[in-house]
């Protein structure tokens, strides 16, 4: 069976720090991994996916996602945080269905 | 690429009073369709999915209830709301890269 863990459900940094949101994954066959965002009262918009090419995957507004087999882990990151960056963020992995974990909020002190 | 409609965008309703969400997709044929519920601060709860006409898979048993009538439209509906059904609710469509694409939500108040 297929699951994400996101570890921390509120993350909180500094404008222009380095932004790291934890995801590891559960899977029996090779997953596929996603990275959503979530504005306030909005739909969530895909930032990136891992569909096993490329183990570090560039998404959407500077964040990228490196998929770790040995840690079962795809970690969110962007070097610089900006303030239009806080939202909720998902990761999610596919089987016969999507699993998503239970979200982290990022908040961006400015 | 496919883009999802959904509406209304925003419901206040009494309790006992009847529901309908819609969703409506474009830009693609016989696709997944998914309805989602976020309540307050958590994560997604999968509700219904079909993967065709008339075909509805319910993952969570409820109050709620789901139809397909045409290839491209998804209903979400309740003979009788409970304060419990307040909620954000996504509709989803996979896509033939592998990812979801979703709606803008409709947010649901029962009072």
């Amino acid at each position: 069976a297929q699951s994400v863990t996101q570890l921390g459900s509120h993350v909180s940094v500094s404008e222009g720090a380095l932004v790291l949101l934890r995801c590891n994954y559960s899977s029996s066959v090779p997953p596929y991994l996603f990275w959503y965002v979530q504005y306030p009262n909005q739909g969530l918009q895909l930032l990136l996916k891992y569909t096993s090419a490329a183990t570090l995957v560039k998404g959407i507004n500077g964040f990228e996602a490196e998929f770790k087999k040995s840690e079962t882990s795809f970690h969110l990151t962007k070097p610089s945080a900006h303030m239009r960056d806080a939202a909720e963020y998902f990761c999610a992995v596919t089987g016969n269905q999507f699993y998503f974990g239970t979200g982290t909020s990022l908040t961006v002190i400015p | 690429s496919q883009t999802i409609h959904q509406w209304p965008a925003t419901l206040v309703q009494p309790v006992g009073s009847p529901l309908s969400l819609e969703c409506t997709v474009e830009g693609t044929s016989n696709p997944n369709l998914y309805w989602y519920r976020q309540a307050a601060g958590r994560g997604l709860q999968l509700l219904f999915y079909s993967v065709g006409i008339g075909q509805i898979s319910s993952e969570v048993p409820q109050n709620l209830s789901a139809s397909r009538p045409q290839d491209r439209q998804f209903i979400l509906s309740s003979k009788k709301l409970l304060l419990s059904d307040s909620g954000f609710y996504l509709c989803a469509c996979d896509s033939y890269t592998g990812e979801l694409f979703f709606g803008e939500g409709s947010r649901l108040t029962v009072l």
